[in-house]
């Protein structure tokens, strides 16, 4: 089993439309938890951490559930400049040696 | 416009060559990290520098040697390299280590292609 899981996609989403996909990890211990954006042939970029309340930053909302050992990334009101692929990174312990998962396609289409 | 810079952005090496890959951050961080990212698999964490000192060494092979003279410069020298290394290499860098929520930047990357 992979340690980090994320359908490859890709999500075509309508602009305007919401788009929610999950990753799932397979280390109970993991302390940390993010949502990267990948551009086609560029570095990641830190999209956003992800707390156990949940939280939110404009149009995205990240979710934790530590019972199942998941993560999600929920995109509302798609723009076009949103279509990149989502990699979802889990810390496994302090030292912050990241495992990454295989990312998440998506194409917001007019 | 990260912070992060990589010479060369692209190289393409024989299997006998020699080269190195350069990384510069200018944020001020203390710890720096190289991973690989080949086509259609995730990033792999390769090396981790803390205090221009490694504490990871993820079961890389020796054809891949990293060197930190300081905080803010990264190498990785290469040597007698197989097609299969052709891949991203990018490097990142962090505050530090103390934190598990530590933001880590990347670099643009260097796109190797050994023949």
């Amino acid at each position: 089993r992979k340690e980090v899981e994320q359908d490859p996609g890709p999500f075509n989403v309508p602009e305007g439309a919401t788009v929610a996909f999950n990753c799932t990890y397979s280390n109970s211990a993991s302390q940390s938890f993010f949502w990267y954006r990948q551009d086609c042939r560029k570095e990641p970029k830190l999209l956003m951490s992800v707390y156990s309340s949940g939280n939110e930053d404009g149009r995205f909302t990240a979710q934790l559930n530590r019972a199942s050992q998941y993560i999600s990334l929920l995109i509302r009101d798609s723009k076009l400049s949103d279509s990149a692929t989502y990699l979802c990174v889990v810390n496994k312990a302090a030292g912050n040696k990241l495992t990454f998962g295989g990312g998440t396609r998506v194409l917001v289409k007019p | 416009e990260t912070g992060v810079t990589q010479t060369p952005r692209h190289l393409v090496m024989g299997m006998t060559n020699k080269k190195s890959l350069k990384c510069e951050q200018h944020l001020g961080h203390n710890a720096m990290y190289w991973y690989k990212q080949s086509a259609k698999k995730p990033l792999e964490l390769m090396f981790v520098y803390n205090f221009k000192e490694q504490t990871e060494n993820n079961s890389v092979p020796s054809r891949f040697s990293p060197e930190c003279p300081n905080s803010s410069h990264l190498f990785l020298h290469l040597h007698t390299l197989q097609p299969e290394d052709s891949a991203l290499y990018l490097c990142a860098s962090s505050q530090g280590q103390s934190s598990p929520y530590n933001e880590q930047f990347f670099g643009p990357g260097t796109r190797l292609t050994v023949l």
